[in-house]
């Protein structure tokens, strides 16, 4: 079973500083691995994904993430917090040896980002 | 930008009834999924659904649940008999053939059973 662990249940930065959200998890098999992020009251948006390849993969507003397989870590970074960056932010997994028509992902609890000014 | 729908965008229902929350995926997609958040706790896989029929489903998906693809643009979500802790957000998401694991979510249904 597949399991996902995001240390901190709230982060706060100030605008311009790095961001950091941490995100570990467990897989018996390579797993393909999600950062996504929800605005209060939206939907869950897929920021960025690690399936194959390069380990650090970047994706939309300026956030990127990096696969240690021996840390079984997938952090997400920002080097520069901008107000409109808060919100809650979920890493999951996805078990790619699953059958075909099954890609289902877990999820951790969450990390609630607040930017002060 | 195509983009997942859902209605409504907030449910209230008496215990013991039924609902049915509805989704339009993404046109091209093939690949159906129904997740929930109960309020405070982590987003968890209830079903996904691919070539017209169930292909995983989780523990929380009981004989409570169904899900149906009535037409070519519409998936939905039924629960026969509401309980207290169906309270929840629903969200549906959709994937393509060629990057199933690539999920979209839509904006979810408040689920509110009273």
């Amino acid at each position: 079973a597949q399991s996902v662990t995001q240390l901190g249940s709230h982060v706060s930065v100030s605008e311009g500083a790095l961001v950091l959200l941490r995100c570990n998890y467990s897989s018996s098999v390579p797993p393909y691995l999600f950062w996504y992020v929800q605005y209060p009251n939206q939907g869950l948006q897929l920021l960025l994904k690690y399936t194959t390849g390069a380990t650090l993969v970047k994706g939309i507003n300026g956030f990127e993430a990096e696969f240690k397989k021996s840390e079984t870590s997938f952090h997400l970074t920002k080097p520069s917090a901008h107000m409109s960056d808060a919100a809650e932010y979920f890493c999951a997994v996805s078990d790619t040896s699953l059958k075909a028509g099954s890609y289902q992902l877990t999820f951790g609890k969450g990390t609630k980002l607040s930017v002060i000014p | 930008e195509p983009e997942v729908t859902q209605t409504p965008s907030h449910q209230v229902t008496q215990m013991g009834q039924e609902v049915i929350l509805r989704c339009v995926p993404i046109s091209n997609h093939l690949y159906f999924y129904w997740y929930r958040q109960i309020l405070g706790q982590k987003v968890e896989f209830l079903v996904s659904f691919y070539n017209n029929e169930i292909s995983e489903k989780s523990e929380i998906f009981d004989d409570q649940f169904s899900v149906e693809r009535p037409d070519g643009s519409n998936f939905t979500l039924k629960i026969r008999s509401t309980k207290l802790e169906d309270s929840a957000m629903y969200f549906c998401a959709s994937s393509e053939w060629y990057s199933a694991y690539e999920q979209y979510f839509g904006p979810g249904t408040r689920l509110t059973v009273t």
